[in-house]
């Protein structure tokens, strides 16, 4: 069964430019995260999504960031402009239901690596 | 607030040497739930083990074994004849079922080096 897929595992970008992230969570997972892993502040979460609904926002650092979930089987997390500050290892994880989530059940897929320069 | 603490930042061993890394949790939640992830250098997230605050036995899997203690808001995990194989990053994390659900917390992490 294929896990949690995202894209592109290396992202390389100039200060300003506008990044997209992707993901695809496990067929049949009704949440979807994404976290942020730096040396400064470890793992973070930034947002989660239920049945597609984005539930909570509040690690989201600031309007740069933002975060879609068109459908069931892909979101996106995209970040314009792009700052050096930026530079961090991004993962999605999905969790099967209600259960999963709130006893932290989660599938990482294997993260999306970005260098901002 | 939920919080997670690995004060070992950084441990080194001898392959075969026992080894155990340390977790330290805060949370108001009665019912919680305790993690352990490995992270080995090619950067992926491996889940390892997840225990609910109403279960204190501990657990062994292989080389593995998890000790729970709600006396002391503790969850540490040690490896029984570390191997290579072994070094990687290590997180505890916390999920408190009620206050926070869905959002788990995540400690620093241990970075384990086990040498040949």
């Amino acid at each position: 069964d294929a896990g949690v897929i995202q894209s592109p595992r290396h992202e390389v970008t100039e200060m300003g430019q506008e990044v997209t992230l992707r993901c695809k969570p496990i067929s049949g997972h009704d949440y979807l995260f994404w976290y942020r892993q730096t040396m400064m502040r470890g793992l973070e979460l930034l947002i989660y999504f239920n049945n597609n609904v984005p539930i909570d926002d509040s690690g989201m650092p600031e309007d740069r960031f933002s975060a879609k979930m068109p459908n069931a089987s892909f979101s996106t997390l995209k970040i314009q402009p792009s700052e050096p500050r930026d530079s961090a290892v991004y993962f999605c994880a999905s969790s099967p239901d209600e259960w999963g989530a709130a006893t932290g059940e989660l599938f990482f897929g294997e993260g999306s690596r970005l260098t901002v320069l | 607030a939920q919080k997670v603490t690995q004060a070992q930042t950084e441990i080194s061993v001898v392959e075969k040497e026992d080894v155990t890394l340390d977790c330290v949790y805060e949370t108001r939640d009665t019912t919680y739930y305790l993690f352990w992830y490995k992270q080995p250098p090619s950067g992926e997230l491996v889940f390892l083990i997840r225990r609910n605050s109403f279960d204190e036995q501990n657990e062994i899997s292989g080389r593995y074994s998890w000790n729970f203690q709600k006396s002391t808001s503790s969850f540490n995990f040690t490896i029984t004849a570390s191997q290579v194989v072994d070094s990687a990053v290590y997180f505890c994390a916390l999920s408190e079922a009620v206050t926070n659900a869905g959002k788990s917390t995540f400690g620093d992490g241990t970075t384990l080096t086990v040498k040949p």
